[in-house]
């Protein structure tokens, strides 16, 4: 199975600020990544596919990049709103993989 | 609109098996596969599997087979996962969600609490 290393665990940052979220696969995808956003009670909800293809309706402060085995989330001018966890999955071999979460918080 | 409803909440002993429901509606349940996936506050979220809608195909995850198993009703849009001989460590939050490795999980289920314990 294709191991996702996502970091930080855990991130705290305030208002207005930019964040990235990273994730690490353990060979290379091919740019099949996803990320999701999950709020607390809620499904996950996917933000970002193909690596840096914004998903409908999600706010154009939030952008993926990487290839390879290197990824990133990029939350920028952060919103009380982005107060989440965030995943990883691969999506470029079965079983679809996903990484640990970062749970992101208002300083 | 798109949606997936699951059904309610499960408690079990163990030893018992339980069937899970996910009813499509807003799409042609045909054209997308259907993923099945495990959320615990250890273990994050595991991918179980999926199932082709059409033909009723599965591809399941080494870690779950065995476990799980995944089943449509095309008549009805539902699919469903029936979890066998229940541990304490299969309790979780259980997903469904549309799509698989080409097309990524825009939609998913509300979710359904499986508690096992005696």
């Amino acid at each position: 199975d294709i191991q996702m290393t996502q970091s930080p665990a855990s991130l705290s940052a305030s208002l207005g600020e930019t964040v990235t979220i990273e994730c690490l696969a353990s060979e290379d995808i091919y740019s099949n990544l996803a990320w999701y956003q999950q709020k607390p009670g809620k499904s996950p909800q996917l933000l970002i596919y193909y690596a840096n293809s914004l998903n409908d309706g999600v706010p154009s402060r939030f952008s993926g990049s990487g290839s390879g085995t290197q990824y990133s989330l990029k939350i920028n001018s952060l919103q009380s709103e982005d107060v989440s966890i965030y995943f990883c999955q691969q999506n470029y071999d079965s079983p679809y993989t996903f990484g640990a979460g970062t749970k992101l918080e208002l300083k | 609109q798109v949606q997936l409803q699951q059904s309610g909440a499960e408690l079990a002993k163990p030893g018992s098996s339980v069937k899970i429901s996910c009813k499509a509606s807003g799409y042609t349940f045909t054209s997308y596969y259907i993923s099945w996936i495990k959320q615990t506050t250890g273990q994050g979220l595991e991918y179980i599997g999926y199932i082709n809608t059409g033909s009723g195909g599965t591809n399941y995850n080494e870690k779950f087979k065995g476990k799980a198993t995944l089943t449509v009703d095309k008549s009805s849009s539902t699919a469903f996962m029936q979890l066998s001989s229940l541990t304490p460590d299969d309790s979780a939050v259980y997903y469904c969600a549309r799509g698989t490795g080409y097309n990524p999980l825009a939609y998913w289920g509300q979710g359904t609490l499986v508690t096992v314990s005696s």
